[in-house]
């Protein structure tokens, strides 16, 4: 079984400060790792993936992540926060395993970023 | 627009009425995928197809829920006797076959109230 936990329901940050959403999983095999940023109702918008390789990866917006296999974490990480990145947050992993139903995608609950002003 | 689009984009209905969405995938994908989302909570599986084939249906599928992609094109789910319960914003994503890798895009989601 795979499993998500994003142990923050809010973040709060100064606008221009740096920016961190937790995220950690659990899978059986090898992790692919993503983030999904959404707007007030709309879709999910991808913002970067981690399949293998460097465990920093660079996405949509400036935003990047770390992939840390011994912590089984997958952070979420801007420089310098923008008040349009305000919106909500969502960590998934889908298990490398290519079995039935290794397509499908689990989602955290979520993470509201606020950025102030 | 090449993203993926959804209809309606929003509905309401009455208890035990049914309903039926619409998703049409990014043209070049034959993985296609319904999630659903409920306030507060990430979304939740519910099926897939490659092409026409739906290869995997989650627990949460129950029988009063039918999807389709007759011609591996568009996609319907359908809800016969919608329940309050139903409520909720119903995503769908497309991916394509190339490898185990392949990113899912969303599209923009029907919001469904069931009064």
């Amino acid at each position: 079984a795979q499993s998500v936990a994003q142990p923050e329901d809010q973040v709060n940050v100064a606008e221009g400060n740096p920016l961190t959403v937790k995220c950690t999983y659990s899978v059986s095999g090898n992790p692919y790792l993503f983030w999904y940023v959404q707007y007030p109702n709309r879709g999910l918008q991808f913002l970067l993936k981690y399949i293998t390789g460097d465990n920093l990866v660079k996405g949509s917006y400036g935003f990047e992540a770390e992939f840390n296999k011994s912590q089984t974490s997958f952070h979420l990480k801007k420089p310098s926060a923008l008040v349009s990145d305000s919106a909500l947050y969502f960590c998934a992993v889908r298990d490398d395993y290519s079995g039935a139903g290794s397509y499908q995608l689990t989602f955290g609950k979520g993470t509201k970023l606020s950025v102030i002003p | 627009d090449t993203g993926v689009s959804q209809n309606p984009r929003h509905k309401i209905t009455k208890r035990g009425q049914n309903v039926t969405f619409r998703c049409d995938p990014i043209s070049e994908h034959n993985r296609l995928y319904w999630y659903r989302q409920t306030l507060g909570q990430g979304p939740e599986f519910l099926t897939y197809f490659q092409n026409e084939a739906q290869l995997e249906k989650s627990r949460l599928l129950s029988d009063r829920f039918s999807a389709e992609r007759p011609k591996g094109s568009f996609s319907t789910l359908e809800i016969q006797r919608t329940e309050q319960g139903d409520s909720a914003m119903y995503l769908c994503a497309s991916s394509s076959h190339g490898q185990s890798t392949d990113t899912q895009y969303f599209g923009p989601g029907t919001r469904l109230t069931v009064l």
